[in-house]
C-alpha cells in the first residue's frame, strides 16, 4: 500500500511569493496535519484536519492556511513568503481524529530566496 | 515553550551493545508517546509508541519506557545495528486546543559503530 505522498519534492520561491503544498493520505486514513521541521529542531505542528474541517492549528501567522478535500487529501498555503519559511514542510496521516499514530510523508523541502 | 525534551544531541553506541534514548517532558496531560526515526531527506518513521496507561511496550529490538512520575520516557534498542543510525524523535500528543498535536523534541542523533 502507498504511504502519504506529498509534492513538489523540493521548490525555491522569493520572499513574498505564494505556495501550495500538496498530500495525498495513505488510504482509509481521514485525518491529516502538517508540520514544519526547521533544521536542528523537532517537526512543529501547524494544523490538524479531519472530515474536511480544521480540529487544531498551531502558533503560527495567518499567512499560513490549509484545506482537505473529500477525497482526504490536503494543501498547504503559505502567503507573502519570508526568509525564515524555508524548512521542511511534512504532512501526516492517521485514521481518526485521535491521532493515536500519525504516518508521515517525505516531506516537501521549501527554500525562499 | 519546549515542552518535549530530548537532553542528549547524539549517541554513539557500537554494533551489537544497547544504544539508550532518553526523553523528558513537562505536560502532565499528554497521554500518548511516540518515537519516530529520520533519515536525512526522509519523512519521520513510526517506529513504537506508549500509552500512558502502560509503563512499558515492546516490539522486536525496540523497547520504550515510561516513567509517569518522572515524566521520563526512554528507547531500548538491543542489539544495537549500523542501520539504526539515524536521528530519532520522541514526541507526545494529548488534546488540546490545538487538537491531537504531536509535539516533538529536538532529536538525538544515534550512530552505530561496526
Amino acid at each position: 500500500d502507498a504511504g502519504v505522498t506529498q509534492s513538489p519534492t523540493h521548490l525555491i520561491k522569493t520572499r513574498g511569493q505564494h505556495v501550495t503544498l500538496r498530500c495525498s493520505p495513505i488510504s482509509g486514513h481521514k485525518s491529516v496535519s502538517w508540520y514544519q521541521q526547521v533544521l536542528g529542531q523537532g517537526p512543529q505542528f501547524i494544523f490538524q484536519y479531519y472530515e474536511k474541517e480544521e480540529r487544531g492549528r498551531g502558533n503560527f501567522p495567518d499567512r499560513f492556511s490549509a484545506r482537505q478535500f473529500p477525497n482526504y487529501s490536503s494543501e498547504l498555503n503559505v502567503n507573502a513568503l519570508l526568509l525564515g519559511d524555508s524548512a521542511l514542510y511534512l504532512c501526516a496521516s492517521s485514521l481518526g481524529f485521535r491521532t493515536d499514530t500519525q504516518y508521515f510523508g517525505p516531506g516537501t523541502r521549501l527554500t525562499v530566496l | 515553550d519546549q515542552q518535549v525534551k530530548q537532553n542528549s544531541p547524539s549517541l554513539s553506541v557500537q554494533e551489537g551493545r544497547i544504544s539508550i534514548l532518553n526523553c523528558d517532558y513537562t505536560n502532565s496531560m499528554f497521554d500518548y508517546f511516540l518515537w519516530y526515526k529520520k533519515y536525512p531527506a526522509e519523512g519521520p518513521t513510526f517506529l513504537i509508541s506508549i500509552s500512558s496507561i502502560k509503563d512499558k511496550n515492546e516490539d522486536g529490538r525496540f523497547t520504550v519506557f515510561l516513567n509517569k512520575s518522572a515524566k521520563h520516557l526512554s528507547l531500548h534498542i538491543v542489539p544495537s545495528q549500523p542501520g539504526d543510525s539515524a536521528v530519532y524523535f520522541c514526541a507526545a500528543s494529548a488534546h488540546s486546543n490545538s487538537g491531537y498535536a504531536l509535539n516533538f523534541g529536538k532529536g538525538t542523533s544515534l550512530l552505530v559503530t561496526p
